[in-house]
């Protein structure tokens, strides 16, 4: 059974960067890509973006210019990285693997999910 | 961005009800749809991709239908469990969006 890990920090003041990182258990890494979601409070789901074994990343054009997405395949995990947060960035942070053996699908298997709060 | 608009925003029923969710996207996503059920503090859940296939594991009672820009995710007989929020996603053009979601109460 496919499992996801995820940890990092959950408080973080305006300007830091965001980090959190992902581990993948149980299942194949290599053959699928891998995703970030995030969720504000009491809000709907925003897909950040996606990367694969290869390293190969698409972005949301919304937030492309403050994130980067990378793998370690030899751990099987992937990272998020979001700089220069702002109150805006307080969400849930999901990491989850997408179904179909290509970029674009359903998130089949989902992370816990991380708190990450932006405050002052 | 392909925007998803689901209806309604909150749907109030009763255990055994039969209830119809409606997904609507700005163009056409083909039959690339996802329906997910969330329960507070929980991860979304996958029930059904390619807009009808069912994920396994997910009971019977759930069912999905349409193509193009709109699609419908019907649960026939409601169950305790079912009181959630549900929410469409279109997986046809990156960046790939979420409907707002559909709170489901009793």
């Amino acid at each position: 059974q496919v499992q996801l890990q995820q940890w990092g920090a959950g408080l973080l003041k305006p300007s830091e960067t965001l980090s959190l990182t992902c581990a993948v258990y149980g299942g194949p890494f290599r053959g699928y890509f891998w995703s970030w979601i995030r969720q504000p409070p009491g809000k709907g789901l925003d897909w950040i973006g996606e990367i694969n074994h290869s390293g190969i990343t698409n972005y949301n054009p919304s937030l492309k210019s403050r994130v980067t997405i990378s793998v370690d395949t030899s751990k099987n995990q992937f990272s998020l990285k979001l700089n220069s947060v702002t109150a805006a960035d307080t969400a849930v942070y999901y990491c989850a693997r997408v179904g179909s053996r290509g970029a674009a699908g359903e998130f089949d298997y989902w992370g816990q999910g991380t708190l990450v709060t932006v405050s002052s | 961005d392909i925007q998803m608009t689901q209806f309604p925003s909150t749907l109030s029923a009763s255990v055994g009800d039969r209830v119809t969710i409606t997904c609507r996207a700005s163009q056409s996503v083909s039959s690339w749809l996802a329906w997910y059920q969330q329960r507070p503090g929980k991860a979304p859940n996958l029930l059904i991709s390619l807009a009808s296939t069912l994920q396994s594991g997910v009971p019977s009672r759930f069912s999905g239908s349409g193509s193009g820009t709109e699609f419908t995710l019907t649960i026939s007989s409601l169950q305790p469990d079912d009181f959630a929020t549900y929410y469409c996603q279109q997986y046809d053009t990156a960046p790939y969006t979420f409907g707002q979601g559909t709170k489901l109460e009793i």
